[in-house]
């Protein structure tokens, strides 16, 4: 099961900064966080991950609590090509079955 | 830099047929493999993954097989299919942490 919570669906005004939370709160202090997003069908796309610290890249920023129990993803600047499903997940595994997909949630963004 | 490639990208089959996807990737050497299935509707469900040329760890129990027979090749196989295989079927290679996904075969079976 995956080990993140993450709301099923949000819409964002184009051009406006899109905040996709995340729930991690039994994560462990190996494990780092890590966001994928999928344009519908399509394979995942890797956008940033994180282990404390905030991360930032030409996609997105990543900003983890201070707790490490919760964290935001932020489009700057979200586009139509933004829409897609965002998937969180929380591993320390390189292998197998501890990179989990969840259901993850749905950015809609608007014109 | 790396790529990764999946065929077909898709394909009806009968209930009952054999099935094999294939998943290469150019670009590394001696990456970890996984095949992912994503139903209608849903998440990711891993599947199947590989460490090594001839290793294959399963996941789940199922209808499914999968066979590694050359470094960055990874073969999804059944000999005969159900209904309920149905779906987006997704081949991913990991360097470190990271998980890079290919362009997925959507199945369908009839």
């Amino acid at each position: 099961d995956a080990k993140t919570t993450q709301p099923p669906s949000m819409d964002c005004a184009e051009g406006r900064a899109a905040n996709l939370p995340c729930n991690h709160s039994t994560i462990s202090g190996n494990e780092y966080v890590y966001w994928y997003r999928q344009i519908h069908s399509q394979g995942p796309q890797y956008i940033i991950h994180g282990l404390k610290n905030n991360e930032t890249n030409e996609m997105a920023s990543l900003i983890i609590t201070e707790d490490r129990k919760s964290s935001t993803l932020i489009l700057p600047h979200a586009t139509l090509r933004d829409t897609a499903v965002y998937y969180c997940i929380v591993s320390s595994d390189n292998y197998g079955q501890n990179f989990v997909f969840g259901p993850g949630t749905r950015l809609s963004v608007l014109p | 830099s790396q790529t990764i490639h999946q065929w077909p990208a898709t394909l009806v089959q009968p209930v009952g047929s054999p099935l094999s996807l294939e998943c290469t990737v150019e670009g590394t050497s001696n990456p970890n493999l996984y095949w992912y299935r994503q139903a209608a509707g849903r998440g990711l469900q891993l599947l199947f993954y590989s460490v090594g040329i001839g290793q294959i760890s399963s996941e789940v129990p199922q209808n499914l097989s999968a066979s590694r027979p050359q470094d960055r090749q990874f073969i999804l196989s059944s000999k005969k299919l159900l209904l309920s295989d149905s779906g987006f079927y997704l081949c991913a290679w990991s360097e470190s942490y990271l998980r890079f996904f290919g362009p997925g075969t959507r199945l369908t079976v009839l």
